[in-house]
């Protein structure tokens, strides 16, 4: 069966500090995979998205990057973080557009 | 940009009531209006995904409908629990070359009463 982990669960990190949070995928190939961001008292919003190894695309101009270094695994990074930047973030991933997300369990991110 | 609306925002019921939520998106360029079920400390959970105009959709006591051309979406549930106290999220997938990508609404915070 299928399953996605995402990590960290939870981190507190300093303005101007680096980030890297991690999803993997276990048990398909090829899969869609999407960073989500719920700011506070705002909705999910779609960051990244990647259809296949090296292919990212951005939704929104922002502070942050994505990368897709193999099949299975999908990283949020950012070089230097804002305030803005705190949120719950999360990892999903579909087999494509008829199908539901699966998503990860999330990160709380809090840049102090 | 695309705009998903649902409402009402928040609803409290009391066990054994029926309620449904509302969800409104655009009726342009429709693939698919997915539901999901996001309680709290876990990951949200898919319920359905719809892809076909009066689209009917049911897992237990739970069902949603969906009316393309007008654009908008119900998710009915039928006799609350405790336990269906969540945040139900729906979610747009306008499609072409959008690979699955979804737009979220905002949710619906639904409180169950024991």
């Amino acid at each position: 069966s299928q399953t996605i982990h995402q990590w960290p669960a939870t981190l507190v990190q300093p303005v101007g500090s680096p980030l890297s949070l991690e999803c993997t995928v276990e048990g398909t190939s090829n899969p869609n995979l999407y960073w989500y961001r719920q700011a506070a008292g705002r909705g999910l919003q779609l960051l990244f998205y990647s259809v296949g190894i090296g292919q990212i695309s951005s939704e929104v101009p922002q502070n942050l990057s994505a990368s897709r270094p193999q099949d299975r695994q999908f990283i949020l990074s950012s070089k230097k973080l804002l305030l803005s930047d705190s949120g719950f973030y999360l990892c999903a991933w579909s087999e494509g557009w008829r199908y539901g997300y699966t998503f990860g369990s999330g990160t709380r991110l809090t840049v102090v | 940009i695309l705009n998903v609306e649902q409402s009402p925002q928040s609803l409290h019921v009391q066990e054994g009531d029926s309620t449904n939520f509302t969800c409104s998106f655009p009726s342009s360029n429709f693939y698919a209006l997915h539901w999901y079920r996001w309680e709290t400390a876990k990951s949200p959970e898919a319920l359905f995904v719809m892809t076909l105009n009066g689209d009917e959709k049911k897992k237990g006591r739970i069902s949603a409908t969906l009316n393309t051309k007008e654009g908008y979406s119900y998710l009915y549930i039928k006799g609350s629990q405790p336990e269906d106290s969540a945040t139900y999220l729906c979610a747009f997938n306008a499609g072409g070359t959008s690979y699955g990508k979804l737009t979220f609404g905002q949710g619906t915070i639904l409180t169950v009463h024991p």
